[in-house]
């Protein structure tokens, strides 16, 4: 069965740390592939997208992404998280005619 | 314009009650999507329709979970004989079609409690 996997449950940063989240699905098909955010009490939005093209692609906040076809995975990075990026992050891989499938999460506390 | 809705925002309920759980779509949306958000399980998929007819039921958990969609609009999640297992946060999305290029905009979701 495909599957999402997150490695990292939880992440404490300081702000101007860098951030590294790891992603890696187990489908060898073609993929779409997602990062979403969920910050407290709001709706889950999209971070950033992978569709084709540029493996490296960038999202709103300074978030970007790279896909790594060979490794199987899309971790996300900032190079400077700020207090206001205290979410929970989902990966999510989407293949045609099917559903997303999110990863666990990471939470991530950034503290000022 | 508006988007994602889903109501009611909170639900209790008592152990082998039934319940309701109903989403309206963005407009012109005709990919609905339901999910389950829980504690250590991160979302689960639940069911998606392209317009009125489900092709992908296969994330319902038991046969107490249902859901329909009428019109290509509102869609409506019922649990029957709720179990405590069934404590969660319920999850709608919608997508211009179910594509896999398009984003899919979420809901706020219900948070139902099973007492």
């Amino acid at each position: 069965a495909q599957s999402v996997s997150q490695h990292n449950h939880h992440v404490i940063l300081s702000e101007a740390a860098s951030l590294e989240l790891g992603c890696n699905y187990s489908y060898g098909g073609t993929v779409n592939l997602f990062w979403y955010v969920q910050y407290p009490g709001q709706h889950l939005q999209l971070l950033l997208k992978y569709f084709s093209g540029d493996p490296l692609v960038k999202g709103i906040k300074g978030f970007e992404a790279e896909f790594i076809k060979s490794k199987f995975s899309f971790n996300l990075r900032k190079p400077s998280v700020q207090w206001s990026d205290t979410a929970e992050y989902f990966c999510a891989v989407k293949r045609a005619g099917t559903a997303l499938i999110f990863g666990k999460g990471t939470t991530l506390s950034v503290s000022s | 314009g508006a988007g994602v809705s889903q109501s009611p925002s909170n639900k209790v309920t008592e152990k082998g009650k039934d319940v309701e759980l109903r989403c309206d779509p963005i407009s012109g949306h005709t990919a609905l999507y339901w999910y389950r958000q829980s504690l250590g399980q991160g979302l689960e998929f639940l069911i998606y329709f392209q317009g009125n007819s489900a092709p992908d039921k296969s994330g319902l958990p038991s046969d107490r979970f249902s859901a329909e969609r009428t019109g290509g609009s509102v869609s409506t999640l019922t649990i029957q004989r709720t179990q405590q297992e069934d404590s969660a946060v319920y999850l709608c999305a919608s997508s211009p079609l179910a594509d896999s290029s398009y984003e899919q905009y979420f809901g706020p979701g219900t948070r139902l409690t099973v007492t």
